[in-house]
């Protein structure tokens, strides 16, 4: 199985910083990397997929970049909207494990 | 517009199997590339892929679920079905359905459905 890490696992963070994110797979999974923004209950939102290509309607502000095992998405500057829990997921053939999350809280 | 929204009951007891449907609306269902998967989120915790399925029935499942869970699709209702067998707590969560498009991840999903696992 491929297993995904994420961090940090909690984020503090103000309007108008630049935040990173870290998504690990435990093997190469090329670029079959998505990420989802997730707010409380509310079901996630795909941001980015291929690790890098950004949904159509999703913010310019967030990037999403790497290949193989190591992955980031980037907020280039922290919106009041932005304060949710991200969640990578990769989904190299018909399968799917997803990052434990990293809440982005108001600091 | 595309819409999956998820049923069943909310109250399952241990030892039995949880069953729910998602209908879908608003879009196509049977079209060559998509696929239908289920994926769950335990009260204040992360998300788990469940499994998935090819409108045409070939099944995908989490290695760790694999030998309680069975999803299934009725194309003539535009619906796919959930059910896990011999349920424990550790099943309680809110179960979504979502829909991805060949190579693509989830892009489409339900509000998600709360199933509680308890005596």
């Amino acid at each position: 199985d491929i297993q995904m890490t994420q961090s940090p696992s909690t984020l503090s963070a103000s309007v108008g910083d630049r935040v990173t994110i870290t998504c690990r797979a435990s093997q190469n999974i090329d670029t079959w990397l998505a990420w989802y923004q997730q707010k409380p209950g509310k079901a996630p939102k795909l941001l980015i997929y291929k690790a890098s290509t950004l949904k159509s309607g999703v913010p310019s502000r967030f990037s999403g970049s790497g290949s193989g095992t190591e992955f980031t998405l980037i907020i280039s500057s922290l919106q009041p909207d932005d304060f949710a829990t991200y969640y990578c997921q990769q989904y190299n053939s018909y399968s799917g494990a997803f990052g434990q999350g990293t809440k982005v809280e108001i600091k | 517009q595309l819409q999956l929204k998820e049923s069943g009951p909310g109250l399952v007891k241990p030892s039995e199997t949880l069953s729910l449907a998602c209908n879908v609306s608003g879009g196509p269902f049977i079209s060559s590339g998509y696929y239908w998967g289920w994926i769950r989120q335990p009260p204040g915790k992360g998300l788990e892929w469940i499994g998935s399925i090819y409108y045409l029935g070939s099944t995908y499942y989490n290695p760790s679920l694999k030998s309680r869970v069975t999803v299934s699709v009725d194309t003539s209702r535009s619906q796919i079905s959930l059910r896990l067998s011999s349920v424990t707590a550790a099943d309680t969560a809110i179960y979504y359905c979502a829909r991805r498009f060949r190579t693509d991840p989830f892009d489409f999903w339900g509000q998600g459905t709360l199933v509680t696992v308890s005596s």
